[in-house]
Parts: structure tokens; C-alpha cells; sequence
């Protein structure tokens, strides 16, 4: 079936440093990717969509010149969160839609900002 | 706009019962949706998608129900396990994003 795939799985960084985030979809074409945060023991809420040559939309509160978004190719959307703070420490998930009705969830990346 | 809650938040069942999980949403304009599985620190896993048109799906010994119009679905465990603890999440599809639950953490004992 499927995969998409998260890389780091885990990152830990230093406040004021960028982090960047990889989510590749590995067996299909993604024209639409989809960024997600997770804060422990809550669900999923949904940060942006990332569309293929065009900007990303971000959702009602989140800061877009805070996380970063680029989706360059068909296999290939990126989050930078750039000078992350503790605040930003969370569970971040992607997902890829490839024209199908199932969507397709990247295992997570968990980050820490000290 | 879409909220979707899930009932109870959370649940500890003795090992073999039956147990049902809730999920209800305020906005029937859906296109699908879906039950997810969630262990610690983990992504997702996909249980069972539901069609707009359908009312519902088997799989094992889990069956899901949805019923559009009243905005709710069902997630039925059968003869419940200890790997069946994790947190349950139900999502709902509108155009292209995803909307989540609040999710129901499940631990079921030995």
C-alpha cells in the first residue's frame, strides 16, 4: 500500500535554531500534503495544506512566516519551523492526498526545543 | 465549523467485553470518515473508512457505523484485548482536509 514517510522521526534542538521536517510520499504522486500538530494527549489539529507549485494555506492562528512550507515537487513537502521555541516542542504529522479517497499518514516526527 | 468530539475521553475495560466508542460531528456535509489507532508516541494507523454513502464497515473484530444525518459514528470492539489499548481517534473528511476527535484512550486490562 501507500507509505509516506517523516524524516527526522525525532528531532531535539536548541531554542532559536530552525528545524526542518521532510515528508515524502513514497509510491505515488502527492498533489496535496497536509501538515498536522499534535500536543500530548490532545488530537490533531490541523496547520496547513500544501499544495504542489503553489503556496501552502494555513489555518485560522497559525503563524506562516513561523512554520515554513514547501511543497517542490510531487514526492516532497518540507516544514522549517524556523526560531523554535520550547512552546513549539510537539508531535508534527503529515499526511498526502494522491486523488484517492484515503488519505496517507507519515509516522510522525516528534520535536523538543530546549 | 466542524467540530468533531468523541465520548468517553477515556476507558479501562476488563480483557473479553464488548465496548463501543462514540464519535459525533456537527456538520453532516462529509465526504467520509475514518477511525484511526494511535499507540504512544506513534503515528497513525487506519482502522476503518467509512463512505459518505455507506453506514458502515467490518474489519476483525472491529465494525463501524455512521449515520450522516444525526452526525455520529460508532466504533464497536469485539472480545476486547490488552493490545487493543491505545487511543482511538475518529476524523472527518471535508473537501480535501481531515477534521479530528478529541480521541478516546482505551486500556483494556488482563
Amino acid at each position: 500500500g501507500a507509505v509516506v514517510s517523516q524524516h527526522p522521526s525525532r528531532v531535539i534542538c536548541k531554542s532559536g535554531t530552525s528545524v526542518k521536517i521532510e515528508c515524502r510520499s513514497l509510491d505515488f504522486q502527492a498533489t496535496t500534503m497536509f501538515w498536522y500538530r499534535q500536543f500530548p494527549k490532545q488530537s490533531l489539529m490541523l496547520m496547513a495544506t500544501s499544495n504542489e507549485g503553489s503556496k501552502a494555506t494555513y489555518e485560522q492562528g497559525v503563524e506562516k512566516d513561523k512554520f515554513l512550507i514547501n511543497h517542490a515537487s510531487l514526492t516532497l513537502s518540507t516544514l522549517t519551523v524556523t526560531s523554535a521555541h520550547p512552546e513549539d516542542s510537539s508531535f508534527y504529522i503529515c499526511s498526502a492526498f494522491g486523488g484517492t479517497d484515503t488519505q496517507y499518514f507519515g509516522p510522525g516526527t516528534r520535536l523538543t526545543v530546549l | 465549523k466542524q467540530e468533531v468530539t468523541q465520548i468517553p475521553a477515556a476507558l479501562s475495560v476488563p480483557e473479553g467485553e464488548n465496548l463501543v466508542l462514540n464519535c459525533s460531528f456537527t456538520d453532516s456535509a462529509i465526504y467520509n470518515l475514518q477511525w484511526f489507532r494511535q499507540d504512544p508516541g506513534k503515528g497513525l494507523t487506519s482502522l476503518l473508512l467509512i463512505q459518505s454513502s455507506q453506514r458502515e464497515q467490518t474489519s476483525g473484530r472491529l465494525n463501524a457505523s455512521l449515520d450522516k444525518s444525526s452526525g455520529r459514528s460508532t466504533l464497536y470492539i469485539a472480545a476486547s484485548q490488552p493490545g487493543d489499548s491505545a487511543t482511538y481517534l475518529c476524523a472527518v473528511r471535508e473537501t480535501y482536509k481531515y477534521i479530528f476527535g478529541t480521541g478516546t484512550r482505551l486500556k483494556v486490562l488482563a
